[in-house]
């Protein structure tokens, strides 16, 4: 089966500049996470979408960051604006339920924010 | 708070050493462990979790509750094994579950 498909795979912007990320899950996959990992940490949970509901997106900085997964399948990620702490390597996985089902990664996009 | 400390950064050991990657964490509920692992260039990937009490790789984790560790561990090491190791532990609150993760280990197998 074809994997969790990201783009773009790298990007850099300036300061105060928008960005948006694009996620596929893998096909049937109800569940979609985006992940925050910055150098040296470990995956941070940004949102969690249900099909097309948010679930979780206690950690996201809403006065920034906005995500949606319209129709269930694909979903978006953006930063506007773009801060110089928002470097970093931005994950979306996907898994067939929440919870202890497997969770299965793409291959991340790398921000540098300048 | 409910969090995962995985105290070591780096990780070396030669081929054929034993090998033992730390994580504890720290929950109120029942846990629910995990071993991610990502190899160079390639994704993050799912190694093992507690709950199927599975041997991957050579590589196994017992949960120590009294310890609250899930240490991850293999007799001896390969090459191949090289790569950064990710603790998680699956957090059930209002509702949602999800992961939460260490900061990582690198372990580095040297020939």
């Amino acid at each position: 089966e074809a994997g969790v498909a990201q783009s773009p795979r790298y990007k850099i912007i300036e300061k105060r500049q928008s960005v948006a990320f694009w996620c596929n899950p893998i096909s049937g996959h109800a569940t979609l996470y985006w992940y925050q990992q910055i150098l040296g940490q470990g995956p941070k949970l940004l949102i969690q979408f249900q099909n097309n509901g948010v679930v979780d997106d206690s950690q996201l900085p809403k006065d920034r960051f906005s995500a949606e997964r319209l129709k269930g399948v694909d979903s978006t990620l953006k930063i506007q604006p773009a801060k110089l702490e928002d470097s970093a390597v931005y994950l979306c996985a996907s898994s067939a339920r929440q919870g202890l089902d497997t969770q299965y990664f793409g291959p991340g996009t790398r921000l540098t924010v300048l | 708070a409910q969090r995962v400390t995985q105290p070591e950064k780096l990780l070396s050991v030669f081929k054929g050493a034993p090998v033992e990657l730390k994580c504890n964490y720290s929950y109120s509920g029942s846990p629910e462990l995990f071993w991610y692992v990502q190899y160079s260039r390639q994704r993050l990937q799912l190694l093992l979790r507690h709950i199927s009490r599975e041997s991957i790789k050579g590589f196994t984790a017992d949960l120590n509750k009294g310890e609250t560790s899930f240490h991850l561990k293999k007799p001896f090491a390969q090459e191949e094994d090289s790569a950064m190791y990710y603790c998680a532990l699956n957090r059930v609150a209002g509702g949602s579950e999800k992961l939460v993760f260490g900061k990582g280990t690198k372990l580095t197998v040297n020939p």
